[in-house]
């Protein structure tokens, strides 16, 4: 069984920086790209940043392009988000999914997600 | 980037009874491998987001077979044949086509 927890979240003021935690079990994580997506409240789903199974390859949405770096550790079956010079806007629920599948930046189907952590920015 | 949106934004529905959500895109999904970058998630209350639908038209794995999507380049349908009370929830298409891969609005279903 897939299973994905994050970690790492919480109350954090603006300029400060937090770094999320996914931890993935149940599949071979390293064939696999995985993606961050986040949640404002009340809000509808906002991609955050996809990162390849090997992560050469990385992308990221424009609202947080120089700010957030996505990263994994394939021996540690985790996946990261580090979140720089936060803002009030970025104060959303985040979640990890996993991509079932992934091809020269083109994906299809986000088909396994954690139960998300809050991240809230304010002073 | 690529605007998708859906119609309705909000739909009462009857167990039992049909639905059908719409999502457009700004430029076509089709690629040129003749699959459409187009899914369907949903969004129970207090849950996260789940796969419904990949490449527009294919179930993923446990769904159940009263969920279909169909459409093609810019225009998608998902349909839901008989409505049943946990099929609550806000419904989102997502492009997966190019960069910033974009949602939907999202439609809420409710009884």
């Amino acid at each position: 069984e897939v299973q994905l927890l994050e970690s790492g979240g919480g109350l954090v003021q603006p300029g400060g920086s937090l770094r999320l935690s996914c931890a993935a079990s149940g599949f071979n994580f390293n064939i696999h790209a995985m993606t961050w997506v986040r949640q404002a409240p009340g809000k509808g789903l906002e991609w955050v940043s996809t990162t390849s199974g090997n992560a050469f390859d990385t992308y990221y949405a424009d609202s947080v392009k120089g700010r957030f770096t996505i990263s994994r550790d394939n021996s540690k079956n985790t996946l990261y988000l580090q979140m720089n010079s936060l803002r009030a806007e970025d104060t959303a629920v985040y979640y990890c999914a996993k991509v079932r599948g992934y091809s020269y930046g083109q994906v299809w189907g986000f088909d396994s997600w954690g139960q998300g952590t809050l991240v809230t920015v304010s002073s | 980037d690529i605007v998708m949106t859906q119609s309705p934004l909000s739909l009462p529905v009857t167990p039992g009874e049909p639905a059908s959500i719409s999502c457009r895109s700004s430029q076509s999904l089709l690629n040129s491998n003749g699959n459409n970058y187009l899914d369907w998630y949903l969004q129970k209350p207090g849950q996260s987001p789940q796969l419904l639908i990949y490449w527009g038209s294919n179930r993923a794995s446990g769904v159940p077979d009263r969920f279909s999507g169909s459409g093609s380049g810019t225009n998608f349908t998902l349909k839901i044949s008989r409505m049943e009370a946990e099929d609550v929830g806000v419904y989102y298409c997502m492009q997966g086509l190019q960069t910033p891969y974009t949602f939907g609005q999202g439609t809420k279903l409710d009884i």
